[in-house]
């Protein structure tokens, strides 16, 4: 089955530590997305990538950094410098052509400070 | 500038009743607009989609909206609902010339039996 994989599903972080939240997909799409979920706050865009290495800051990328070596993968790092790191991590993609504008999520990262 | 607001952040709604989630959004370009439901501890995925044509579009498990440009609003509705239900549904559009999709803040739908 196609479809995007991120992993792990759960991740504790601790002070100083950078983690990074793997995010694949084998849908074959060209862009690739990395959002934030904070309760009552929707999701907000950290990184988007729309072809392999190149990749563009979102609205909220302090704190973050990403890599695009792979059509299919596009890991993300929360750095020491993300002060306030616990969120619901998204990683989402999609094609070109005419279904373009529909994203496709991976399941989520949780991510906890210890 | 592109934005969504979804009204309510709650809404509660006896099962079987006809609910309605409110979108509106601002664009000074045309838009694609999009409703996305999410489960708990899942990603989202995508229920209905409006890109043109037809104001009225109906997506899955019996959920349809329906695209008021002249209200720039695209409410998603249901006749009836049921327990499962239950979960967190976002707004987004994208407008002309953006790259990127902004979402609504989401509204959660809680089904009471």
């Amino acid at each position: 089955d196609g479809g995007i994989t991120q992993s792990p599903k759960y991740l504790f972080r601790k002070e100083g530590q950078n983690v990074t939240l793997s995010c694949e997909q084998n849908l074959n799409h060209d862009a690739m997305y990395w959002y934030r979920q904070d309760p009552g706050q929707g999701l907000r865009l950290i990184y988007y990538s729309q072809i392999v290495n190149d990749f563009q800051k979102g609205d909220i990328a302090e704190g973050y950094s990403v890599s695009r070596e792979k059509k299919e993968s596009f890991p993300l790092t929360v750095t020491s410098a993300q002060k306030n790191p616990t969120a619901f991590y998204l990683c989402a993609s999609t094609a070109a052509g005419g279904d373009k504008n529909i994203q496709y999520f991976g399941a989520g990262t949780r991510l906890s400070v210890l | 500038a592109q934005s969504v607001t979804q009204l309510d952040s709650q809404v509660p709604v006896f099962e079987e009743a006809p609910v309605e989630l409110r979108c509106n959004y601002s664009s000074s370009v045309s838009v694609y607009l999009f409703w996305y439901v999410q489960y708990p501890n899942q990603g989202l995925q995508l229920l209905l989609k409006y890109l043109s044509g037809s104001t009225l579009v109906k997506g899955i498990n019996g959920f349809e909206a329906e695209f008021n440009k002249s209200q720039t609003s695209f409410h998603l509705r249901k006749p009836s609902v049921h327990i499962s239900d239950t979960a967190e549904y976002f707004c987004a559009v994208l407008s002309g010339g953006y790259q990127k999709v902004t979402f609504g803040i989401g509204t959660k739908l809680q089904v009471i039996p």
